[in-house]
Formats: structure tokens, sequence, C-alpha cells
């Protein structure tokens, strides 16, 4: 299993371009997440995936997109990317666990795309 | 919203010694509480993690432990070796799909 694998690993834009973040997992996940690794902050999440077919914000969704394709892909796009969203982007997926009548949200990374704005 | 707090942001240690890191979170909803270790360049790898009906688990060399009526949990690391440098972070989750709140991290620096 390749796990969680994320394309493209390093990108250069320029203020106003977009681009799409790919993300793919084969583990049989059923949620998917994007986060974004800034200095000092920690990871911070932009879009989730509950299962197929949904998706909602996160704590920093502003200028960004999401599309569950499939089970297996969830794509992030910048449609006017910005100085502010240089960072680094990370995909997770999770195969949500139960245990006792509760479940647990052990999550499974990527190796993320290093993404700066100029 | 769950708030978490990571203490301290560095951490130096020498090979041997052990190595401790402290994590505080706000919702007493929380009941998963997971490590993450991150090397240069690579994504975060989970290490261990502790549920809210335990309060300590340990994996050789790594244990956590967790008091749920303080809200705090800690990362212990004995024996540390080189490879132990890395960024730790913890986190904190309700156990809902959406909210996995991370600290803002501990780099670990361990010196010959």
């Amino acid at each position: 299993n390749a796990g969680v694998t994320q394309t493209p690993k390093f990108q250069v834009l320029k203020t106003g371009q977009s681009m799409t973040l790919q993300c793919a997992q084969d583990m049989n996940h059923n949620s998917m997440y994007w986060y974004r690794q800034d200095p000092g902050m920690g990871l911070r999440l932009i879009y989730y995936s509950a299962s197929e077919g949904t998706t909602d914000k996160g704590e920093v969704p502003n200028g960004y997109n999401v599309s569950r394709l499939n089970k297996r892909e969830f794509s992030l796009r910048l449609e006017s990317a910005a100085p502010s969203q240089t960072s680094v982007y990370f995909c997770a997926s999770s195969p949500w666990l139960s245990s006792g009548g509760t479940t647990y949200n052990e999550q499974f990374f990527g190796p993320g795309t290093r993404l700066t704005v100029l | 919203g769950e708030n978490v707090e990571q203490h301290p942001s560095t951490l130096s240690v020498q090979e041997g010694d052990s190595a401790v890191i402290k994590c505080t979170y706000s919702d007493s909803a929380s009941n998963y509480f997971p490590w993450y270790k991150q090397e240069l360049g690579k994504g975060p790898q989970l290490i261990i993690d502790i549920r809210s009906n335990v309060g300590e688990k340990k994996d050789q060399r790594i244990a956590v432990t967790l008091n749920k009526t303080a809200k705090h949990f800690s990362l212990h690391i004995t024996e540390t070796q080189p490879e132990d440098s890395a960024v730790y972070f913890c986190a904190a989750s309700p156990g809902t799909a959406s909210k996995l709140t991370f600290g803002t991290g501990t780099r670990l620096q361990v010196t010959l």
C-alpha cells in the first residue's frame, strides 16, 4: 500500500494564479482532510470530507475549495493564489475506528506539498 | 471549539536522558489524544495515542499519560536516541470527523 499520496511535492505560483493539489489514499478510508502547516502554528484544518459525497469547512477555509472526487481522491483548489497561502499542505485520511461504542479519529498523513506564492 | 496548548516549543536533551512534552486541552468532550512525530520534510506520523478510558499507555520507550480532571496529557520518551530528534505534535478530538485539533509542536533535539 502506498498510503496517502500527494502531488505535486513542490509548486511556485504567482499571485492570482490558480492550481489544484491532488491527494489519493489506497486504504479504503472514509474520511479525508486538508491541513496547512505554518511555522509556530501547528496544523490547521482547511476542509474535510467525512465520507464520499460530503465536504465541510474547517478552521481556515477562506480562499480554498475542495472536491471529493470518489472515495480515494480529495483535491484542494486555490482559485486565485495569494502570498498568505504560502505554506506546506498536508492531506490525511481516517478509517474511523470504533471501540466500545465510541469512534476515534486516527489520521494518516501524506508527505505534503510545499507551496510558495510570489 | 477545542484549544490545545503544547509546551515546550523546543527541547534539547542529551542522548540517554528522558524527554517530556506536555499538552492541555479545553473541551471536556475530547476523548482521543494522539501524538504525532514529524521528521524533516515528511508528513506527521502517529506514534502513540490514548483514549479517555485509560490513564496511561506505554509502547517500548514512549509513554503517554492522561489526566482528564486537569485536562492535560503528556508524552514521555525514555533513553532518548538521536533518531528521536523531530517535531512532536499532540492533538485532541471529541470523536467526530472534523475535530482533530493540534498543538503548535515541540522541536526535540537529542544531542550526543
